[in-house]
């Protein structure tokens, strides 16, 4: 089946535009992540959505960042005033419902942003 | 601060030998700990996990090690291939947050043929 895809796959822009990333999860999968990887980083993770449930929220950077998600299906990423140090690969992970021992995360393919 | 640490950014290995990949944490709450497989220009990808209430894992050519009073869990390769050859994440949850994952820095393995 198909795995987690993201859009666009690069994107430039220049200081101070608003960006937006495209994430679709595997169908069916009820938790969406997002993470960022800046270059020499490790992944850092951004929000987190599960179900009906209010996201987690907690490792945005600042407020110039937020997110929404559709139902159980697409979620977009919204990077507002964006500022050199936001780029990154930014990466999208879809997985079933935790509800004990780790359901595994499938990762897509990643947005490389470059801010100008 | 970083939760989870890769000290080795790099690593070498003969191919048929065994690849050990380190990685030290220290929040005591983290009771999962997994390891990520990442080629260039792709989603990392899962390779293995354990429990905090185990101390190993197996799974064919991949074992995971925790030892949680060093805080410190290790994945083993065994034999290298040259295929194995990627950036590996160590990453580790806490149940009560949520299954969000903090990586670690990764370590690049080169599996020499």
């Amino acid at each position: 089946g198909a795995g987690v895809s993201q859009s666009p796959s690069n994107k430039v822009t220049e200081k101070g535009k608003d960006v937006e990333l495209r994430c679709d999860p595997i169908s069916g999968h009820t938790a969406l992540y997002w993470y960022r990887q800046r270059l020499g980083q490790g992944l850092e993770f951004l929000i987190y959505f599960q179900g009906n449930s209010a996201p987690d929220k907690s490792g945005l950077p600042s407020d110039r960042f937020s997110a929404e998600r559709t139902g159980e299906s697409v979620s977009t990423l919204t990077i507002q005033r964006t500022q050199q140090e936001d780029s990154a690969v930014y990466l999208c992970a879809s997985s079933l419902e935790p509800y004990w021992g780790y359901n595994e995360q499938f990762f897509g393919p990643g947005t490389r942003l470059t801010v100008l | 601060d970083q939760q989870v640490k890769q000290n080795s950014p790099s690593l070498s290995v003969q191919e048929g030998r065994i690849s050990i990949l380190n990685c030290d944490y220290t929040n005591s709450m983290f009771d999962y700990f997994l390891w990520y497989k990442k080629y260039p220009a792709e989603g990392p990808t899962f390779l293995i996990s354990i429990s905090s209430i185990k101390d190993k894992n197996e799974d064919g050519r991949f074992t995971v090690f925790l030892n949680k009073s060093a805080k410190h869990l290790s994945l083993h390769i065994v034999p290298s291939q040259p295929g194995d050859s990627a950036v590996y994440f160590c990453a580790a949850s806490e149940k009560s947050s949520g299954d969000k994952l903090t990586f670690g820095t990764g370590t690049r393995l080169a599996v020499r043929p």
